[in-house]
C-alpha cells in the first residue's frame, strides 16, 4: 500500500497568514493526488485534484503543487472559515490511502 | 447538484452485521464510482472499498476483504455497504463518496454523504 504522510500534524496560524501543508507519498504517484477540507461534524469536501487543479467553487486562495512523491497545499491568506483539518489522498492505485490529516488552528 | 443521502445511525452487538445505504440524486450514478470511507472517533479517513455500478465491479481494501460487501441498485440509485463480524474497533462514522473517474480508471471523491454513525457495543 502507498503510505501518505502529512506535515505538520497541527499548524497554528492567524487570519491573513500564508500557510503550507506538505504531503509525501511512499512511492511515486505522478500527480494523482487530491486534497480535502473537513470541518468538525461535517463530511470532507474536495478542494484540489490532480495535485493542482482547483475544484469548481473553491476559493482561489487555495492552491496545490508537486508531483511524484512530494506535494503541497497552500492557503495564500487564511480566512476564518479555513480553520479545519486537511487531508491528502492518493488515487494512483488501490487501495486509496489518505494522509493522517493536518489540523489548522487559530493562533 | 449531486446529493448523497445515507441511512441513519446504527447500534450493533459485537459479531453482528450492519448494512448502510447511500442514495444518490441530482447527477450521474452508473458511470461514476461509489466508495465507502470510514472515520473512527477523532481519527483520520480510511478507504474501505468501492463499486462502479455500471460495470458492477468492486474493489476492496485488503484490510476489509472477506468482511465487507459493497453493492448497488441502479434502479434506485442506491449503494450499500455491509460489514460483518463487527467488533468494537469498527465503531466509526461511515461515509459514502462519489468517485470522479480519471483516464486511468481510478478516482477521487467529489461528493460525500452526511455520514452514518455505527456503534458496536455489547
Amino acid at each position: 500500500d502507498i503510505q501518505m504522510t502529512q506535515s505538520p500534524s497541527t499548524l497554528s496560524a492567524s487570519v491573513g497568514d500564508r500557510v503550507t501543508i506538505t504531503c509525501r507519498a511512499s512511492q511515486s504517484i505522478s500527480n494523482w493526488l487530491a486534497w480535502y477540507q473537513q470541518k468538525p461534524g461535517k463530511a470532507p469536501e474536495l478542494l484540489i485534484y490532480k495535485a493542482s487543479s482547483l475544484e469548481s467553487g473553491v476559493p482561489s486562495r487555495f492552491s496545490g503543487g508537486g508531483s511524484g512523491t512530494e506535494f503541497t497545499l497552500t492557503i495564500s491568506s487564511l480566512q476564518p472559515g479555513d480553520f479545519a483539518t486537511y487531508y491528502c489522498q492518493q488515487y494512483d492505485s488501490y487501495p486509496y490511502t489518505f494522509g493522517q490529516g493536518t489540523k489548522v488552528e487559530i493562533k | 447538484q449531486v446529493h448523497l443521502v445515507q441511512s441513519g445511525a446504527e447500534v450493533k452487538k459485537p459479531g453482528s452485521s450492519v448494512k448502510v445505504s447511500c442514495q444518490a440524486s441530482g447527477g450521474t450514478f452508473n458511470s461514476a464510482a461509489i466508495s465507502w470511507v470510514r472515520q473512527a472517533p477523532g481519527q483520520g479517513l480510511e478507504w474501505m472499498g468501492g463499486i462502479i455500478p455500471f460495470y458492477g465491479t468492486t474493489n476492496y481494501a485488503q484490510k476489509f476483504q472477506g468482511r465487507v460487501t459493497i453493492t448497488a441498485d441502479d434502479s434506485t440509485y442506491t449503494a450499500y455497504m455491509e460489514l460483518r463480524s463487527l467488533r468494537s474497533e469498527d465503531t466509526a462514522l461511515y461515509y459514502c463518496a462519489r468517485g470522479r473517474r480519471t483516464v486511468t480508471g481510478f478516482y477521487f471523491f467529489d461528493y460525500w454523504g452526511q455520514g452514518t454513525l455505527v456503534t458496536v457495543s455489547s
